[in-house]
C-alpha cells in the first residue's frame, strides 16, 4: 500500500522567509497529491493540490511541485506571515480516491 | 463551513465503553473517510466506503467498526473503548469519479475523552 514521508517535522522561519516541505511517496499508482494546512484544535483544510499530469502548480505565495520519476513532490511557500504558521499535511491517493494517505506533518512557525 | 457534518463534537467515556460517532458527508459526495488523530499526531486512516461499501481499510482496530447507510451518513463505532483511544476523530468526504479525483473535504471532528 502507499506509505507517505514527510520532512522537516518541525520548521521555524522568520517572517518574509521562503518556507519548503517535502513528501516522498512509494505507491507508483498515485496520480493526486493535496496538501492540507491544520490550525491548532481545527480540521483539515485542502491548500493546494496537483495532479501527475503537471509538474508545478502556484497559488499566490503557494506552490506545489511534483517529480514523478523521483516520487516526491514539495510545498514552497514564499514571504511567509505569521499566519501561516500552522500543521501542514501533505497527502497522495490513486485514480478513484481509495486511502488518502498521509504524511506525518510538518509543524510550521513563522515569526514576526 | 466544509458541508461534512460530525456528531456529538465532545464526548467523554469511561474505559470499557462503546460509542458511535457520526458523520454527514456533503451533498453529492458517495465517499466517507474516517481518520484518527491522537494529540500532536498525524492523520491514521482508518476507514474509507463508498456508496455504501466498505473500499479501503488502514490499520483500524478490530474493536473499531464502521458502515455507511443508504443516506450515505456514516457510523464509526468504537467499543471496549481504552485510555489510547482519546483522539480527535475526523471524517471527510469527497466526490469520486471515473479518473478523476477531486478534494477531500474534513468535518469538525469529535473529540472523545476516554477515562
Amino acid at each position: 500500500g502507499e506509505n507517505v514521508e514527510q520532512h522537516p517535522s518541525t520548521l521555524s522561519v522568520q517572517e518574509g522567509d521562503s518556507a519548503v516541505i517535502k513528501c516522498t511517496y512509494s505507491d507508483s499508482a498515485s496520480n493526486y497529491f493535496p496538501w492540507y494546512k491544520q490550525e491548532l484544535g481545527k480540521r483539515p483544510q485542502l491548500i493546494i493540490d496537483i495532479r501527475s499530469n503537471v509538474g508545478e502548480k502556484k497559488d499566490q505565495r503557494i506552490a506545489v511541485t511534483l517529480n514523478k520519476t523521483a516520487k516526491h513532490f514539495s510545498l514552497h511557500i514564499t514571504e511567509t506571515q505569521p499566519e501561516d504558521s500552522a500543521v501542514y499535511f501533505c497527502a497522495a491517493t490513486n485514480t478513484g480516491f481509495q486511502k488518502l494517505v498521509f504524511g506525518t506533518g510538518t509543524r510550521l512557525l513563522v515569526s514576526p | 463551513d466544509s458541508g461534512v457534518t460530525q456528531t456529538p463534537k465532545h464526548l467523554i467515556t469511561a474505559t470499557g465503553q462503546r460509542v458511535t460517532l457520526r458523520c454527514s458527508p456533503r451533498s453529492g459526495d458517495l465517499s466517507v473517510y474516517w481518520y484518527q488523530q491522537s494529540l500532536d499526531q498525524g492523520l491514521q486512516f482508518l476507514i474509507q466506503y463508498y456508496n455504501g461499501e466498505e473500499r479501503a481499510k488502514g490499520n483500524i482496530l478490530e474493536r473499531f467498526s464502521a458502515q455507511q447507510f443508504p443516506d450515505l451518513h456514516s457510523e464509526l463505532n468504537l467499543s471496549s473503548l481504552e485510555l489510547g483511544d482519546s483522539a480527535l476523530y475526523f471524517c471527510a468526504s469527497s466526490v469520486v469519479g471515473q479518473g478523476v479525483n477531486t478534494e477531500a473535504f474534513f468535518g469538525q471532528g469529535t473529540r472523545l475523552t476516554v477515562v
